[in-house]
């Protein structure tokens, strides 16, 4: 079993629809990120969060340290938002820990 | 901002040949990783190095090496290649630190086909 799993594995919505996608973990960690791909491989950070909610413009991510999971929202989706969304966490052990992945959702936003 | 610059975006290379992916970071990181990436199986680490000269294998390593004789550049060697190492190459780096976590800044990514 992935020790990350990310629910739904794809996800197609209309523009301006709120987006919820989830992240489920089985470790302890320090940290989660969430990070964006778009078409063309490039990689991008949106969130490092370890506790709580933080809030980019529409993207929102929360944290449940107990519940070991977290969700990203989108609101006011916009087909630039397309993208593949990926979820890492980071253990507990060490500066130099790694980061463990979830598979990724393939988000489409249909104009 | 960081930068985090792969030599080439796309690559195309024979069995057996002896491959070169390089990896260059502008920010001072002491951290960089090389990950691949395949459909079906996100993203997972083939090595990393969190010092010059310095390695660690990640989680499949096998028919890689990797080499580090300058802090900015991280390169991944395929010694022989082969066609089941076709797949989306994707190089990062980060800062190190024991107090705090660090964001994981990543290149463009390469994507490698083995003829």
């Amino acid at each position: 079993k992935n020790e990350v799993e990310q629910s739904p594995q794809n996800l197609t919505a209309q523009e301006g629809e709120f987006i919820t996608i989830n992240c489920s973990y089985s470790v302890g960690i320090s940290a989660l990120h969430w990070l964006q791909q778009h078409p063309g491989g490039g990689i991008v950070s949106l969130f490092m969060l370890s506790s709580g909610k933080k809030k980019h413009g529409r993207l929102i991510a929360t944290i449940n340290i107990q519940e070991k999971h977290s969700s990203l929202h989108i609101t006011a989706s916009h087909p630039r938002d397309s993208a593949v969304y990926i979820c890492a966490v980071r253990s507990f052990t060490g500066a130099n820990s790694k980061l463990t992945f979830g598979k990724g959702i393939t988000l489409s936003v249909r104009p | 901002d960081v930068k985090v610059t792969q030599s080439s975006r796309y690559l195309v290379k024979r069995t057996g040949e002896k491959v070169f992916l390089e990896c260059v970071q502008d920010m001072d990181h002491e951290n960089m990783f090389w990950y691949r990436q395949d459909p079906g199986l996100g993203l997972r680490l083939i090595y990393f190095s969190y010092d010059v000269k310095m390695k660690e294998k990640g989680d499949i390593p096998e028919g890689y090496s990797v080499s580090r004789e300058k802090k900015e550049r991280f390169s991944l060697i395929l010694e022989s290649a082969s066609t089941n190492q076709t797949s989306m190459y994707l190089c990062a780096s980060t800062k190190m630190s024991a107090y705090s976590n660090q964001p994981q800044h990543f290149g463009d990514g390469t994507r490698l086909s083995i003829l």
